[in-house]
């Protein structure tokens, strides 16, 4: 079982300020790399998966970096906007008995103020 | 469909009743994995299925969990004689495949409340 781990927990923005925040999993045997945007009462909405050191992708305002030898990866959102409100989890697979089930951290819930 | 289904929405169930889920996956995705969210934000694995076929069940409660996915059917989880800790919400995900390099597609899930 993966130790998957995000900081910080919660982040309180200003509209229009720009922000990043960590997931920390480990380095021996990594696989892949998932970033989830998830709204309370709705479905967790895939932002993407990333599988190669250096990695950086980006959609929108939104980006990521991965860092396999170090066991991290960042997502920036610049220009934060009160509908980015949301809760930001990553999730690392984790191959158990044949399948790849995700393991998460606990996520960082950002509220933008407007 | 495009979008992972899931019923009811709220599913509330007095200690010892049994409770069942359902899961529409993706038209087209071959794989459905079941997850459970208790504590805040915590998400853990309880089963995956490649077409009908049980794939991965490491995180499911052998005595009071079961799950089926049939053919033509939505998927279904079953709890039998609930306890007020399996109070959770229950999500459940399709992907065209079960390598962790694809993305899941997510449910809004199932909110269960054991009283």
């Amino acid at each position: 079982i993966l130790n998957v781990e995000q900081s910080p927990q919660s982040l309180h923005v200003q509209e229009g300020d720009s922000t990043n925040f960590t997931c920390s999993f480990p380095s021996s045997n990594f696989y892949a790399l998932h970033w989830y945007r998830w709204e309370t009462a709705k479905s967790p909405e895939a932002l993407f998966v990333m599988t190669l050191n250096g990695d950086e992708k980006k959609k929108g305002r939104i980006s990521a970096t991965l860092n396999t030898k170090e066991g991290y990866s960042y997502l920036y959102i610049k220009g934060s906007q009160p509908e980015d409100s949301a809760t930001y989890l990553c999730a690392s697979p984790y191959s158990g008995a044949g399948s790849y089930q995700l393991t998460f951290g606990k996520g960082t819930k950002l509220s933008v103020i407007p | 469909g495009e979008e992972v289904a899931q019923t009811p929405k709220h599913l509330v169930r007095g200690e010892g009743q049994k409770a069942k889920l359902y899961c529409a996956p993706i038209k087209g995705h071959s794989y459905v994995f079941w997850y459970q969210q208790v504590l805040k934000n915590e998400f853990k694995f309880l089963i995956s299925f490649q077409n009908e076929n049980v794939f991965d069940e490491t995180g499911m409660p052998k005595e009071r969990f079961s799950a089926k996915c049939l053919p033509n059917s939505p998927c279904s989880l079953e709890i039998q004689a609930t306890k007020l800790e399996d109070s959770a919400v229950y999500f459940c995900a399709s992907s065209p495949s079960s390598s962790g390099q694809y993305e899941q597609y997510f449910g809004p899930g199932t909110r269960l409340t054991v009283t």
